[in-house]
């Protein structure tokens, strides 16, 4: 079955980076993107930004601009999110999903990831 | 960006109840690229309807999809227990930009 695994649970300092993983198995990476959305706790859903597993093209929130950077590794069906100068308001869990190659749904999503920021 | 409000903020329905979700947009949704999903606490969101009105795989037909333009809602026919949860649209019309909605609590009364 289509599966999305992401990394564990991360806790970070201020100013630091982060970077998490999501694997996809079930079907051809390539052939699909991934998004990622966060949620902080509480609250809604925030879509962080997106990227072709084919070719690697990317397009972010405005707001990470500058701040996020998405890979993916073909060789083991792996997608990455790095985010730079952590802030305590990028506590949130992380979701990877994978990305319908004609209407850009998102289906399915992976278990999630909390990243704590704090001092 | 295309922004997204849902109504109303939480719903209070019992079991075997009609519970209809509203989601409007700021702009017309091009296609009715527009998407609704389920989250459970502690869970991941669950892809329920795409194309404002298509069921995803698996999901019971108690489920259902209207509209087009700025205004979409999701119907779910006779709430059963596990229905209880948080509903969120998505626009991707303005694809690579997706926008979510804030979402509707729908809880037991």
């Amino acid at each position: 079955q289509v599966q999305l695994v992401q990394s564990g649970a991360e806790v970070k300092k201020p100013g630091a980076s982060v970077k998490v993983s999501c694997k996809a198995s079930g079907y051809t990476f390539t052939s699909y993107g991934i998004s990622w959305v966060r949620q902080a706790p509480g609250q809604g859903l925030e879509w962080m930004g997106w990227i072709s597993a084919y070719n690697g093209n990317t397009n972010y929130a405005q707001k990470l601009q500058g701040r996020v950077t998405m890979t993916t590794d073909t060789s083991t069906s792996t997608a990455y999110m790095e985010l730079r100068s952590l802030r305590s308001d990028d506590t949130a869990v992380y979701y990877c999903a994978r990305v319908d190659p004609f209407e850009d749904w998102f289906d399915p999503w992976g278990q999630g990831t909390l990243v704590t920021v704090s001092s | 960006e295309i922004v997204l409000t849902q109504s109303p903020g939480t719903l209070s329905l019992s079991p075997g109840e009609r519970a209809t979700l509203s989601c409007r947009a700021s702009q017309s949704v091009s296609s009715s690229y527009l998407a609704w999903y389920q989250q459970k606490p502690g869970q991941a969101p669950r892809l329920l309807i795409y194309g404002a009105s298509s069921r995803a795989t698996g999901i019971p037909d108690r489920f259902s999809g209207s509209g087009s333009g700025t205004d979409f809602t999701l119907t779910i026919s006779r709430l059963e227990p596990e229905d209880f949860a948080v509903y969120y649209c998505q626009q991707y019309g303005s694809s690579p930009k997706v926008t979510f909605g804030p979402g509707t609590k729908v809880d037991i009364k």
